[in-house]
């Protein structure tokens, strides 16, 4: 079955500082491994996606992340973080299910970026 | 393009009461999710749709929950009865396909409180 772990509640950053949201996963095939942020009372907003190719994959607001395939990770990074990315970050897995991709979400991570 | 439409936003019940919740998805959509998010946790499937065929349901709560997306567009979730453990986000989501690598467009989300 697939899982996928963010072994952080929360993360803690100074602004101008690089900044690095870990997640690890379990699939039984080719993972397609995604992040997600959530800004309060609002629904998730896709940031990125690996499929297959480049191990470092970029998205929106500058965010980028490192598909690793030998420790089965995806940890999400920005190499400046901004108050502005305070934010609940979700890193999610899809693998093939009975009848079609079901897509797994972490937990989830609480980001904190201190002025 | 216009996004993922949900309604209601908020809804607060008693327990053993009923309540639905609307879903529009973006158009041409074929894939149509419904999430449960409670408060500190990820997003878990309750249901997947594609087009207005069930693909997964394997953790929708059967004997009180019931989904349905008439004409394989909008899609309605009731609760009935509802129970306090029912208390979370209602997340909406749709996707192009259910087997394409592409990413989940998400709703607001309806927030439901049971007293």
């Amino acid at each position: 079955a697939q899982s996928v772990a963010q072994p952080e509640d929360q993360v803690n950053v100074a602004e101008g500082n690089p900044l690095t949201v870990k997640c690890t996963y379990s699939v039984s095939g080719n993972p397609y491994l995604f992040w997600y942020v959530q800004y309060p009372n609002r629904g998730l907003q896709f940031l990125l996606k690996y499929i297959t190719g480049d191990n470092l994959v970029k998205g929106s607001y500058g965010f980028e992340a490192e598909f690793n395939k030998s420790q089965t990770s995806f940890h999400l990074k920005k190499p400046s973080a901004l108050v502005s990315d305070s934010a609940l970050y979700f890193c999610a897995v899809r693998d093939k299910a009975t009848g079609g991709f079901k897509t797994i979400f972490g937990a989830g991570t609480r980001l904190f970026v201190k002025a | 393009e216009a996004g993922v439409a949900q309604s209601p936003r908020y809804k607060i019940i008693e327990k053993r009461q009923s309540v639905a919740f609307w879903c529009n998805p973006i158009s041409g959509h074929a894939t149509l999710y419904w999430y449960q998010q409670i408060l500190g946790q990820g997003p878990k499937l309750l249901i997947q749709f594609q087009n207005n065929g069930v693909v997964d349901d394997s953790q929708l709560p059967k004997d009180r929950f019931s989904a349905e997306r008439l004409k394989g567009v909008d899609s309605t979730l009731k609760i009935q009865p509802a129970k306090l453990e029912d208390s979370a986000v209602y997340l909406c989501a749709s996707s192009l396909d259910v087997v394409n690598t592409g990413e989940l467009f998400f709703g607001e989300g309806s927030r439901l409180t049971v007293l």
